[in-house]
């Protein structure tokens, strides 16, 4: 099955510095990547996805990018604020397991003011 | 819309005790699924269903039962609790290459 890896688990950054998540995946087949932000108590929210087709994608402060063939994407979160502090997750899916999600551990992120 | 909802939202069970975690959604969603959170864990799969009739096993599926009988509902069933199972459980419906949507999640606790 599919195995996600994202590092680091913890990061801390002062306000306004940027902050970069990693993720690797095992299966080629996956072509659907979203990334989701849980605060503490509260359900994972997706905030930015990418498709296999497409390298990059970018929404105001958040950008994703993809490399399919070393089969690894990032989040980048620029000029980060403290209310980006929380957990943040990647996670892979494919259309043979009914695009249900394969989450990496996630990354705990603390953004200091 | 309701989007996702589950129920109930806190649960505590008996060690040996049955029960089912309600999740129904209102968006016409094609694939549903279900998911535990273990601090330090992640996220993981436990059932997953690509449609009414349709149902498979996650990374973690032992102990839960699953159905669909409905493109609304999806269900997970704990034959026989165990303190392992105490968990924070997540329903999610989606379409082919959109978003997850969840639930507000069920916090179980099994004593």
């Amino acid at each position: 099955g599919e195995n996600v890896e994202q590092h680091p688990s913890t990061l801390s950054v002062q306000e306004g510095d940027s902050a970069v998540i990693k993720c690797t995946y095992s299966d080629s087949a996956s072509n659907y990547f979203p990334w989701y932000k849980q605060e503490l108590g509260k359900r994972p929210q997706l905030i930015i996805d990418i498709r296999s087709n497409v390298g990059e994608k970018k929404d105001q402060r958040i950008a994703v990018t993809l490399n399919k063939t070393a089969k690894h994407f990032s989040l980048h979160i620029t000029e980060t604020q403290p209310e980006d502090s929380a957990v943040y997750f990647c996670a892979a899916s494919n259309p043979n397991s009914g695009y249900a999600l394969n989450f990496g551990k996630g990354t705990s992120l603390l953004v200091t003011p | 819309n309701a989007g996702v909802t589950q129920t109930p939202k806190f649960q505590v069970l008996k060690t040996g005790q049955s029960m089912t975690l309600q999740c129904a959604q209102d968006m016409n969603h094609e694939y549903m699924s279900w998911y535990r959170q273990d601090p330090g864990m992640g996220l993981r799969l436990i059932h997953y269903s690509v449609g009414a009739g349709i149902t498979d096993q996650g990374e973690v599926p032992n102990g839960y039962n699953v159905s669909r009988s409905t493109t609304e509902d999806f269900p997970l069933r704990l034959l026989s609790a165990a303190p392992s199972q105490t968990s924070v459980y997540f329903c999610a419906s989606s379409n082919t290459l959109q978003a997850a949507f969840f639930g507000q999640g069920t916090r179980l606790t099994v004593v």
